[in-house]
């Protein structure tokens, strides 16, 4: 079955700098794109960034877009954010989620989730 | 970036009651590729979010019949026939047509 686990959140102080990983399993990883998407604490979804399946194009959201780097490793079946200049609004758990595509059906997103880690940003 | 507005924020059903939420976004999800990238997703409380829905109708592996979307263009809903107990949580829209992806505020489903 498909796993996806977060690891590398913890407390920051601003202006630091933390990776995240996202460990997949139960499918063939380098087949499909990845998105990370967090939630603050008490708040809704916001969408982070994309990264297809050989790591050919990524997209960010405005908010991060400079200071975060999305990447994956497919021969360790592993996806990663390199969060920089982290700022208090950064505050929130982090997801890794699947991007599902075949030939019949096409793509769509957000098919698997991992249970997240929290990223705290305080001083 | 496209907005995508949800209502209602809140809504308190009686269980095996129907309930509906909307979700309106700012510019038409139509993809070139003539698809339409709306999901929804359910995230109970102290969980991730759970796909339900995709393309705006098409339930995904395991979800229950009784979840239904509809909808097109800039217009969605999403229907639960009759509610259960284990419905209960939050409910958000989001558009994957046009990075950046996009969700809605969310919709707190409760029983009365």
């Amino acid at each position: 079955q498909v796993q996806l686990v977060e690891s590398g959140g913890g407390v920051v102080q601003p202006g630091g700098s933390l990776r995240l990983s996202c460990a997949a399993s139960g499918f063939t990883f380098s087949h499909y794109g990845m998105h990370w998407v967090r939630q603050a604490p008490g708040k809704g979804l916001e969408w982070v960034a994309f990264i297809r399946a050989d790591g050919s194009d990524r997209y960010y959201a405005d908010s991060v877009k400079g200071r975060f780097t999305i990447s994956r490793d497919n021969s360790k079946n592993t996806l990663y954010v390199q969060m920089n200049s982290l700022r208090a609004e950064d505050t929130a758990v982090y997801y890794c989620a699947k991007r599902f595509y075949d030939i019949l059906t096409g793509y769509y997103d957000f098919d698997f989730w991992g249970q997240g880690t929290l990223v705290t940003v305080s001083s | 970036d496209i907005v995508m507005t949800q209502t209602p924020l809140s809504s308190p059903v009686t269980l095996g009651q129907p309930a509906s939420i909307s979700c309106r976004s700012s510019q038409s999800l139509v993809h070139s590729d003539g698809n339409t990238y709306l999901s929804w997703l359910q995230q109970r409380p102290g969980q991730p979010p759970r796909l339900l829905i995709y393309k705006i109708s098409k339930r995904f592996s395991g979800v229950p019949d009784r979840f239904s979307g509809s909808g097109a263009g800039t217009d969605f809903t999403l229907k639960i026939s009759r509610v259960e107990a284990e419905d209960v949580g939050v409910y958000f829209c989001t558009q994957a047509t046009q990075f950046p992806y996009t969700f809605g505020q969310g919709t707190k489903l409760e029983i009365k």
